[in-house]
């Protein structure tokens, strides 16, 4: 079946400091992934859109040279968390929207990664 | 633009018993709706999703929801609760199949012995 992962799974970093999380659709393409974030106890927030090969589009609100996104290849998206602060704190989740394998228009999420920063 | 509303942030039922939780939807051009649950500190798995092809949509688990236009609802049921059930449940709305979920507020299924 269709899997993404996302690595790592959770993280602990430092006021100040820069964190990368992987999002990887491992047996499909996908030209689109979506980053979503998500705070205890509330619904899934999106983030920005992440196409292969062009800039991310943010949603309204989200800082982009705060949370860097690139999508480098048509199986891995990143989000870099930069001069992360408390606030950042959360879940995030991403999602792949396959266009290959047979699985064409579906999307797929990610386990997330628990971000907390001291 | 497109929402979605979930009536219910918190649902308790007894295992063996109905499982209803609802979701209405408010969009412009005929969507595309999700049901995905999610276990504590996990993904969204898909439940079962409307595409326009049937209105009564049959998903994984034993649930289902059936698509109402002229409710512009998409509730969800499932005949007969289990304690693996608990969990939270989200309802979203795109108006093009992979795109941009929109979600709802989420409603937790709590289970009863």
């Amino acid at each position: 079946g269709a899997v993404v992962s996302q690595h790592p799974s959770w993280v602990i970093c430092k006021s100040g400091t820069s964190v990368k999380i992987e999002c990887r659709s491992l047996d499909f393409q996908a030209t689109t992934m979506f980053w979503y974030r998500q705070f205890p106890k509330q619904s899934l927030m999106l983030m920005a859109t992440s196409n292969e090969g062009s800039k991310a589009t943010y949603e309204q609100g989200v800082e982009k040279d705060k949370f860097l996104i690139n999508h480098a290849s048509l199986t891995l998206s990143t989000l870099t968390v930069t001069s992360a602060h408390p606030e950042d704190s959360s879940f995030y989740i991403c999602s792949a929207h396959a266009t290959s394998g047979g699985i064409y228009n579906e999307q797929f999420f990610g386990p997330g990664t628990r971000l907390t920063v001291l | 633009a497109q929402s979605v509303t979930q009536l219910g942030s918190h649902v308790s039922v007894s295992e063996g018993a109905l499982v209803l939780l609802r979701c209405n939807y408010s969009s412009s051009v005929p969507p595309y709706l999700f049901w995905y649950v999610q276990y504590p500190n996990q993904g969204l798995q898909l439940l079962l999703k409307y595409t326009s092809a049937a209105t009564l949509v049959k998903g994984i688990n034993g649930f289902e929801a059936e698509f109402k236009k002229s409710e512009t609802s998409f509730h969800l049921t499932k005949p007969s609760a289990h304690m693996s059930d608990a969990a939270e449940y989200f309802c979203a709305v795109t108006p093009n199949q992979g795109g941009k979920l929109i979600f709802g507020q989420g409603t937790e299924l709590s289970v009863k012995p």
